[in-house]
């Protein structure tokens, strides 16, 4: 098994410049989420799907969006980038949790994709 | 809402110390408890996690136990080597909702 393969590895891009970032998984997981990890900092979810055609927002979404259309990926668009959105960006993806409840079992991540806009 | 505290950073030891990372948490129920580790330049993977109370969870010397009472999930470790130098985060999966919520991160170095 690849796990969670994510394209490309590195990216330079113009402000105001658009793109898609590629996150696939063959795992046959259910549940995918998309992180930003800034220099130095801890990761913050942009936005997660619980299957296919379902998406819900994370905690920074604004500049972002996604779609679901198949089990296996999970693509993060960037319409006009700015500086800010500078960073490493992750994708996981994982079964629900097994204990009961709502919630999430492990999450298995790709090795990112550093973005950087000028 | 769910939330995970793990002691900031950054922590130097030498070769062959013992190693604590304090984590603390929030939440509702019985959530499931993780510790992942990110090598430089590499994504996450997963360390070890516990998914009920008074639960241990360990994998290449790393242990953490899952207290309820203390609401904590601290890793240790007896003896750390070089190659365990990392980003060390403390992560929490709830009953409420789908996602994962992640510490800060610790970075951890040793030297020989």
């Amino acid at each position: 098994n690849a796990g969670v393969t994510q394209t490309p590895k590195f990216r330079i891009l113009k402000i105001g410049q658009s793109m898609t970032l590629q996150c696939t998984q063959d795992m046959n997981h259910n549940y995918m989420y998309w992180y930003r990890q800034d220099p130095g900092m801890g990761l913050k979810l942009i936005y997660y799907s619980v299957g296919a055609g379902i998406t819900d927002k994370g905690e920074v979404p604004n500049g972002y969006n996604v779609s679901r259309s198949t089990t296996e990926d999970f693509p993060l668009r960037l319409e006009l980038a700015a500086p800010s959105q500078t960073s490493v960006y992750f994708c996981a993806s994982s079964y629900p949790r097994r204990t009961g409840g709502a919630g999430t079992d492990t999450q298995y991540f790709g090795p990112g994709t550093r973005l950087t806009v000028l | 809402g769910d939330s995970v505290t793990q002691m900031e950073g950054p922590v130097t030891l030498s070769e062959e110390a013992f190693l604590t990372i304090n984590c603390t948490y929030t939440a509702t129920g019985y959530p499931s408890l993780f510790w992942y580790v990110q090598y430089p330049g590499e994504g996450l993977q997963l360390l070890l996690k516990a998914t009920k109370a008074d639960d241990k969870g360990s994998n290449k010397g790393f242990e953490a136990t899952y207290r309820k009472e203390t609401t904590s999930f601290h890793l240790e470790k007896g003896s750390v080597q070089v190659s365990d130098s990392a980003v060390y985060f403390c992560a929490l999966s709830g009953v409420n909702n789908n996602d994962m919520r992640f510490g800060a991160g610790t970075r951890l170095t040793v030297k020989p």
